[in-house]
């Protein structure tokens, strides 16, 4: 089992560039969500999907988008990166609404310059 | 809305000590409570959880007990070793009392094991 798998592990990204964040689980679960981890700040939640086809927002959504086609993928798009999305981004899976913990991916760490 | 408060560290401890990582949170109805570790350059990975009042997560010797009358999720571990240093998570999630259907999260307790 691959579990949750991130790609890419490293971005640099230009101010006003665009570009997506991939995830994918292979463990068929219908609960997945978006975080980005900053320093002193912990993780916070960007985006979250509770099936193929339903998406919502979290804490800080702006400047993000997302879409659910299926139930393995779930990528985060940036629309308009600045600097201030400079941050390591998780993505996390889970069976259950809220008996069960998320697995995680190993994340992606993203700069904008 | 939910929030979780944890001790900011770090938090220094010489191997065999006992170790205790504070965690309260602020949420209506009843939240599931979770503890996460990161190792360094690595994702998070579920430590123990607890999905009811008194209800008791274990793993790996670490033990966290769900206190409602007290909002709290403490972390234990009886005797630490070097290979605990990591950085610990405490989260909850409380879609049923209008929270999101993903994680909250405090802001982390980095803890370091000295041999």
């Amino acid at each position: 089992n691959a579990g949750v798998t991130q790609t890419p592990k490293f971005q640099v990204l230009k101010t006003g560039q665009s570009m997506t964040l991939q995830c994918a689980q292979d463990m068929n679960h219908e609960y997945m969500s978006w975080y980005r981890q900053d320093p002193g700040m912990g993780l916070r939640l960007i985006h979250y999907s509770v099936g193929a086809g339903i998406t919502d927002q979290g804490e800080v959504p702006n400047g993000y988008n997302v879409s659910r086609s299926t139930t393995e993928d779930f990528p985060l798009r940036l629309l308009s990166a600045a600097p201030s999305q400079t941050s390591v981004y998780f993505c996390a899976s889970s069976s259950g609404r809220s008996n069960y913990g998320y697995t995680f991916g190993s994340g992606t760490r993203l700069t904008v310059v | 809305g939910n929030s979780v408060t944890q001790m900011e560290g770090p938090v220094t401890l010489s191997e065999e000590a006992f170790l205790t990582i504070n965690c309260t949170y602020t949420a209506t109805g009843y939240p599931s409570l979770f503890w996460y570790v990161q190792y360094p350059g690595e994702g998070l990975q579920l430590l123990l959880k607890a999905t009811k009042a008194d209800d008791k997560g274990s793993n790996k010797g670490f033990e966290a007990t769900y206190r409602k009358e007290t909002t709290s999720f403490h972390l234990e571990k009886g005797s630490v070793q070097v290979s605990d240093s990591a950085v610990y998570f405490c989260a909850l999630i409380n879609p049923w009392g209008g929270g999101a259907d993903g994680l909250t999260f405090g802001k982390g307790t980095h803890l370091i094991i000295q041999p």
